[in-house]
């Protein structure tokens, strides 16, 4: 079945580090990809999305490239703040036309802490 | 404001009490879901609903039940509840179940502790 492996965490870093986590998926079609943000205590938010092969989708200064050579969509940022930690989640979403229900295949998650 | 609401926030409960936790959205989406987030799992989809009246099953729906009886609302059903059911529940809404890059918009959770 369709899957996403993310980089285990936890992830630690220095303010105005880089980031970089990384995310493959398994997926019988051609699929969307997502990255979600939860911030402390809230539900997720979409922070980027990319629909097809080589798509950048970018938000707030992260980053992440669909790969279909290399079936990855890593996340990236060149200076973190401390207001970036959160957990990030790498999802997936299958169309598949009228047989479609609209499930996202989510990685387990990387939980991100910046230090001033 | 567009947003996804749950209720309760937070509850604690005892094997076999039935229980309900309710979700509502205003953006007059057709679709709806609920997902459970345990640790190292991510996110997996208990159930989730097309439209009006049409639900179906996710990845792990055993001892859940919904229904869909308004297009904003989407309680999620909790019968016999067991330890095992103790997570972090989020409904999510989206305008399509379909289409390429739907976003899905997320409730603020509701963790649930079964005793």
């Amino acid at each position: 079945g369709d899957s996403v492996t993310q980089m285990e965490g936890p992830v630690t870093l220095s303010e105005e580090a880089f980031l970089t986590i990384n995310c493959t998926y398994t997926a019988t079609g051609y699929p969307s990809l997502f990255w979600y943000v939860q911030y402390p205590g809230e539900g997720l938010q979409l922070l980027l999305k990319a629909t097809k092969a080589d798509d950048k989708g970018s938000n707030k200064g992260f980053e992440a490239t669909y790969r279909k050579e290399t079936t990855s969509f890593h996340l990236e940022k060149g200076s973190v703040q401390v207001s970036d930690s959160a957990v990030y989640f790498c999802a997936l979403h299958l169309y598949a036309g009228g047989t479609s229900y609209g499930k996202l295949t989510f990685g387990q998650g990387t939980i991100l802490t910046v230090h001033p | 404001e567009a947003q996804v609401t749950q209720n309760p926030r937070y509850l604690i409960t005892v094997t076999g009490k039935k229980l309900t936790v309710t979700c509502s959205q205003n953006m007059n989406h057709e679709y709806m879901s609920w997902y459970r987030q345990d640790p190292g799992l991510g996110l997996r989809q208990i159930y989730y609903s097309m439209n009006v009246e049409v639900t179906d099953k996710g990845d792990v729906p055993e001892g859940y039940k919904v229904s869909r009886k308004e297009k904003r609302n989407f309680p999620l059903i909790l019968e016999s509840p067991s330890p095992n059911q103790t997570s972090l529940y989020f409904c999510a809404s989206s305008l399509l179940a379909g289409g390429f890059g739907n976003e899905q918009f997320f409730g603020p959770g509701t963790r649930l502790t079964v005793l």
